[in-house]
Order: structure tokens, then sequence, then C-alpha cells
């Protein structure tokens, strides 16, 4: 099966611009995860879509970022007005774990390569 | 927030020399993982741990589960230069979001050949 592919890979932009990034999920996966690493930092959540809703976007960092999954398929993370401290590598990764279910190997979240955020 | 500190930060070993890194933690998580990464690509799990004092192999790569909850180490043996990447562990939380996972800041391994 195809993995999760997220484009761009890299994008840089000048301070106060936009950027959207994109990630497709492993086709049937319901769940749909961002994160953000940040030069020499840990990985950090941000939000998870089940489906089209959004379960937890508790580490959403602020306003100026707005992720959609419309249908239930790709999401997009949009980036608007991009700062400086919004550099650093966006993962994307998907699982089917279902409701209910336990969290084991076969639903543990496959990860894309990543879109590196390099702002000016 | 919750972290989990991981150590070394970085390594840098020969090959065939055995490697070990840990993560602690002050707070309890119900599933650890350790992932890695190759350059330009994104973490892929290695090991997966789900009950307090499971050991867990995979190949030549050996991770356990505290019997606390609060810590996890990865031994790697015999390393070979395809060993060389980040290594990640993971933290899943009670009552957290599934997949709402808690890293460390990573280990970043080098092997001369």
């Amino acid at each position: 099966e195809a993995g999760v592919t997220q484009f761009p890979s890299h994008s840089v932009i000048e301070k106060g611009q936009t950027v959207t990034l994109r990630c497709d999920p492993i086709s049937g996966h319901d769940n749909l995860y961002w994160y953000r690493r940040v030069m020499g930092k840990e990985i950090k959540f941000l939000l998870h879509f089940v489906k089209e809703s959004k379960q937890d976007e508790s580490g959403m960092p602020n306003n100026r970022f707005l992720a959609e999954r419309t249908g239930g398929t790709y999401s997009t993370l949009k980036v608007q007005p991009a700062e400086l401290e919004d550099s650093g590598v966006y993962f994307c990764a998907s699982s089917r774990l279902r409701a209910g279910q336990a969290f084991s190997g076969a639903n543990v979240l496959t990860f894309g390569a990543g879109s590196r955020l390099t702002v000016l | 927030g919750q972290q989990l500190n991981q150590s070394p930060q970085s390594m840098f070993i020969q090959e065939g020399e055995d490697v070990s890194m840990n993560c602690t933690s002050s707070s309890i998580f119900n599933t650890w993982l350790w992932y890695k990464q190759d350059p330009g690509e994104g973490p892929v799990l290695l090991i997966a741990l789900y009950k307090a004092g499971e050991l867990t192999s995979n190949g030549r790569l050996t991770a356990q589960f505290g019997i606390t909850r609060k810590d996890s180490f990865l031994n790697i043996s015999a390393s070979i230069p395809s060993d060389v990447g980040i290594y990640f562990c993971a933290g899943l939380n009670y009552g957290g979001s599934q997949g709402n996972l808690i890293f460390g800041k990573g280990t970043k391994l080098s092997v001369k050949p």
C-alpha cells in the first residue's frame, strides 16, 4: 500500500506570507495526525482528525494555524501569517485505529516524510 | 505539559559496538514506542511496548518498558552503518487522545565503519 504522502517536501517563505501543507494519508485510515519538530527539539503533537472531524486540537500553537480535512480524505495545514518560530518539520501520520480499539502494533501511526518549512 | 527526557543526545560509535539509550518521565505512560528517523524520511516504528516490565526484541534491537511505567530503554547490539539516524522514544498517555504521542528530543546515532 502507498504510504503517507506530504507536499511540499520543503517550503521557504518570508515572514508574513502564507503556506499550505498537504497530507494524503494511507487509504482507509480514518485517523490523521499532524505533528511538528522544531530544530533540535522534540516532535510535538498538533492535532488529530477522525475522518473529517477534529478529535483533538490541543497542540495547535495559535490561531495562525488552520487544519482542515474536508471529505475525510487528505488534510491541509495552513499557516497564515507565518512567523519565524513556525520554522520546522511538519509531519503527518495516519492510523486505522477505531474508537474503543486498543492501541497495538496493528494500528500504530505511520508517518510521512515531513514538510520542512523555513520562514525567513 | 508532559515531557520525556531522552539521553544521550548524540552518540558516535564504532561499527560492531553495542548502543544503549533511554527515556525517563515524571509521568506514567501505558505505552512506550521507539521510532527511528532516517535523513529525509519520517519516523518509522521499531518497537512498541504495552506492559510494565515488558522486554521486546526486534532483530538486534531490544527495548524494555520500565516497571514504574516512567521509563524505557532501547539497546542496539553489534551496530552497523545503516543504524545511523535519529532514534525517538514516545509515550502514550492514559486517557490521552489516541495518537497524541509525547516524544523525546531524540538520540542522534553516528556509526563509523
